[in-house]
This record gives structure tokens, sequence and C-alpha cells, in this order.
């Protein structure tokens, strides 16, 4: 089981609808879990991050921990064309050094 | 403030062949990263640097990749011999401390195409 898991997609949605992008976690010992945008033949940027259990809300953007079940989520409101891109979630090692990745979730927006 | 700066910004090589790529972190980041993307995956650690000392390369090919960071800025990422299952992203990231909690600014990255 890989320690990230994410549906790679693609999800293709239109312009002002609401977007739920997941992932799954096998290490309970994960406390920090993060969400990169990647445009096109870009790097990753880091869009939120979080901690434990909860939610963090940013503008259109809300990132959600549930810790009993192992599962991030990322919600986008009112969601643009300019939101088309992969997003990835992360969380840093056991070593509290790199991060690991999940696939990325290409998302797409029509207008 | 400049971002991570990589080059060549795109390659393409015959198998066997050699080729290196070239990373210059955030001005004052200590921690410098390689990681390797394929294509429909997420980035994978290849190396990380601390200034100018080796974290973690437990995930690097040491049989054909290598890397150094000299004086603790500049970085170089080399693969020789290269195969067919190296092409991918090779893309570059930098942090001001390195903790796993500290934000990891990456740069645009170098696309490698190995023939």
């Amino acid at each position: 089981q890989k320690e990230v898991e994410q549906d790679p997609g693609p999800l293709s949605v239109p312009e002002g609808a609401i977007v739920s992008l997941n992932c799954t976690y096998s290490n309970s010992a994960f406390q920090y879990f993060m969400w990169y945008r990647q445009y096109s033949r870009k790097g990753p940027e880091l869009l939120m991050y979080t901690y434990s259990s909860g939610n963090k809300e940013d503008g259109r953007f809300t990132a959600q921990v549930d810790k009993s079940s192992k599962y991030i989520s990322l919600f986008i409101r009112d969601s643009q064309p300019s939101d088309s891109a992969t997003y990835l979630c992360a969380t840093p090692n056991q070593a509290g050094t790199a991060l690991i990745f999940g696939k990325g979730t290409t998302l797409s927006v029509s207008s | 403030e400049a971002g991570v700066a990589q080059s060549p910004r795109y390659k393409i090589i015959e198998k066997r062949q050699s080729v290196a790529f070239w990373c210059n972190p955030i001005s004052g980041h200590a921690t410098l990263y390689w990681y390797q993307q394929i294509l429909g995956q997420g980035p994978k650690l290849l190396i990380q640097f601390q200034n100018n000392g080796v974290v973690d390369d437990s995930q690097l090919p040491k049989d054909r990749f290598s890397a150094e960071r000299l004086k603790g800025v500049d970085s170089t990422l080399k693969i020789q011999p290269a195969k067919l299952e190296d092409s991918a992203v090779y893309l570059c990231a930098s942090s001001l401390a390195g903790g796993g909690t500290d934000t990891q600014y990456f740069g645009p990255g170098t696309r490698l195409t190995v023939l």
C-alpha cells in the first residue's frame, strides 16, 4: 500500500462548480498535510497546509483532514478556468524531512 | 525574490548517454532537494542536501545517478548512463531550514527524454 493515494482523474467541471479533491494516507503518525498546485510545465507550488484534524479555509479553498478515516480533502468553491491544474496532496516523510506526494489529480474547469 | 532556477529546461538524449542538470536555489535557503516526477506520478525524492551535506539519498539509484552541492549553494544532478525509464521531469526545490513543515519552493523542472 502506498503511503499517500490519490485518484489521478482527470476531473472536468464547468466554471462555478464546487470541486472536491481527495487523498488517503496509510500512516496514522502523519500529522501535517499539504496541497500543492502544479500548472502544466511548471513546478508545484504550495497552495495550503493543515495540521492534524479539522478544516482550514483560504478564500475559495478549504482543506480538510479526517484522521479517523485517514482522509484528506481539498474543496474549491466557485471554480474558475484558472484553477485548471494538477493538484497534489503531500505529507512529510517519517523522518520529517522531504515530502511524500500523491499521484496528483488533474482538474479542468471549462468556461 | 528570485525563485529556484533550473537548466536546461528540456533535454533529449540517447540511452547510455550521460546528462547533467543544474539548480540554483533561492538565496539563503539551506536545504535543497532533487525530485523525479514521472508522467502521471507525483514527485519522488531523489536526494536532499542540508547546506552541502547529504541528508537523505536513500532513493537515489547510486549506480547511475550522482549529485553534488558545491559551497552549499548550486547543485548538479548527473545521470550516467541513462536508461529509457529515466525519462521524467527532474525538479529542484529549496527550503529555508529543511524541516518537514518548511515550505518547499520548486523550480520549473528539466524535462528529460531518453530515446
